[in-house]
């Protein structure tokens, strides 16, 4: 069973910076393609960006929400995801969702609050 | 970018009926390869999404044959054919081909 878990999430205020990661199991990790979605209070899903395999290039690419100000990175022998994301703004409050595949397989979100 | 409207925005059904819900993309999402990258979600209250059909009609494993996906080139349908208590959420389509990978607005269908 296909298993993601998000963690790193919390309140920050606006203008700094916070790292999200997702634990992938049952899986093989390196070949997956990995997506990282978010949900503001109340709202639909915007996808903010998608890191392939290293054996597929590794191409990151993002929202253009978030381009310049968030990075996704992946470690392989640990078989995370991370999101780093600088100059938060108040607007970037959300649920974020890291997941595989179209996404196929969902982690159960962490919440990050930006304010003051 | 690709925008993805669904209709209805709610729904409210009997169980047992059936249910349908539209989307429509901006331009057409049909890949060269002959795929067409429309997938449909449902996010049940309190959880993460989870997939239930993929490339237009395919269901997803686990996904109950109650469920079924339509459509072509900009214009899509999921049905319901007999909706039960446990679908109650918010419907969402995206599209996969192009990046951004966009959602439509959420389709809340309510019992």
């Amino acid at each position: 069973e296909v298993q993601l878990e998000e963690s790193g999430g919390g309140l920050v205020k606006p203008g700094g910076s916070l790292r999200l990661s997702c634990v992938g199991s049952g899986l093989i990790f390196k070949k997956a393609w990995l997506n990282w979605v978010r949900q503001a209070p109340g709202k639909g899903l915007e996808w903010i960006g998608r890191m392939k395999s290293n054996l597929d290039g590794g191409t990151v690419d993002y929202a253009a929400p978030v381009k310049g100000r968030f990075s996704i990175s992946r470690d392989d022998s640990r078989d995370t995801l991370y999101l780093d994301m600088n100059s938060l703004r108040v607007e970037d409050t959300a649920v974020y969702y890291c997941g595989s595949g179209y996404p196929d397989h969902w982690g159960q979100g962490t919440q990050v609050t930006v304010s003051t | 970018d690709v925008v993805m409207t669904q209709t209805p925005v709610s729904l409210s059904v009997t169980p047992g009926q059936a249910a349908s819900i539209s989307c429509k993309s901006s331009q057409s999402i049909l890949s060269r390869d002959g795929k067409t990258y429309l997938y449909w979600y449902l996010q049940k209250p309190g959880q993460s999404p989870q997939l239930l059909i993929y490339e237009v009609s395919s269901r997803f494993s686990g996904v109950p044959d109650r469920f079924s996906g339509s459509g072509s080139g900009t214009d899509f349908t999921l049905k319901i054919s007999r909706v039960e208590a446990e679908d109650v959420g918010v419907y969402y389509c995206m599209q996969g081909l192009y990046l951004p990978r966009t959602f439509g607005q959420g389709t809340k269908v309510e019992i």
